[in-house]
């Protein structure tokens, strides 16, 4: 069975600092990895994927992500957080199936 | 807006009624996906269409839910005498898989609607 695990419910930094919201997964077989950010109101919005490749994958918004295969972490960054990343952020892993496996989300605070 | 687009919004039924939502997917997308979100928690898998086929089910999807995709563009969820429990946003996602590459290694990421969320008193 595959499973992620975003061990922090919230995130808080303050604008203009870098970012991190961290991811670990389990799969059997290659990972393929993804996040996805939700506003308010709003569906879940695709930030980037992690299929082959570079271990550091650049997505929308100044986001990125850096996969580790042996410490099975796809942590989301941002070199400088704005008011407006202010959202809730889950990771998500497909292996075998066609479905996403999604964490339980981390909220991100970015204060003024 | 070519976006996934869900109906309705919002629906609030009372314990045993029957309850049906649509999902229009991207119009080109052949694959779309049902997932169910509770409060604080990320989406779970429930079903999904490649084109009108439908090729997987959770678990979580018992006898009382029911998925159509019948000309393989819109799709219906229905859920039969809900339950308290079944309260949550439903959510519907689309993705793209070029012919030729069914069943291919590569996952295109899917996009998904604003939800529906379902109130059962």
């Amino acid at each position: 069975a595959q499973s992620v695990a975003q061990p922090e419910d919230q995130v808080n930094v303050a604008e203009g600092n870098p970012l991190t919201v961290k991811c670990t997964y389990s799969v059997s077989g290659n990972p393929y990895l993804f996040w996805y950010v939700q506003y308010p109101n709003r569906g879940l919005q695709f930030l980037l994927k992690y299929i082959t490749g570079d271990n550091l994958v650049k997505g929308s918004y100044g986001f990125e992500a850096e996969f580790n295969k042996s410490q099975t972490s796809f942590h989301l960054k941002k070199p400088s957080a704005l008011v407006s990343d202010s959202a809730l952020y889950f990771c998500a892993v497909r292996s075998l199936g066609r479905a996403l496996t999604f964490g339980s989300g981390t909220r991100l605070q970015v204060q003024p | 807006d070519t976006g996934v687009s869900q109906d309705p919004r919002h629906k609030i039924t009372k314990r045993g009624q029957n309850v049906t939502f649509r999902c229009d997917p991207i119009s080109e997308h052949n694959r779309l996906y049902w997932y169910r979100q509770t409060l604080g928690q990320g989406p779970e898998f429930l079903t999904y269409f490649q084109n009108e086929a439908q090729l997987e089910k959770s678990r979580l999807l018992s006898d009382r839910f029911s998925a159509e995709r019948p000309k393989g563009s819109f799709s219906t969820l229905e859920i039969q005498r809900t339950e308290q429990g079944d309260s949550a946003m439903y959510l519907c996602a689309s993705s793209y898989l070029p012919k030729g590459l069914a069943g291919g290694p590569i996952p295109h990421e899917q996009y998904f609607g604003p939800g529906t969320r379902l109130t059962v008193t």
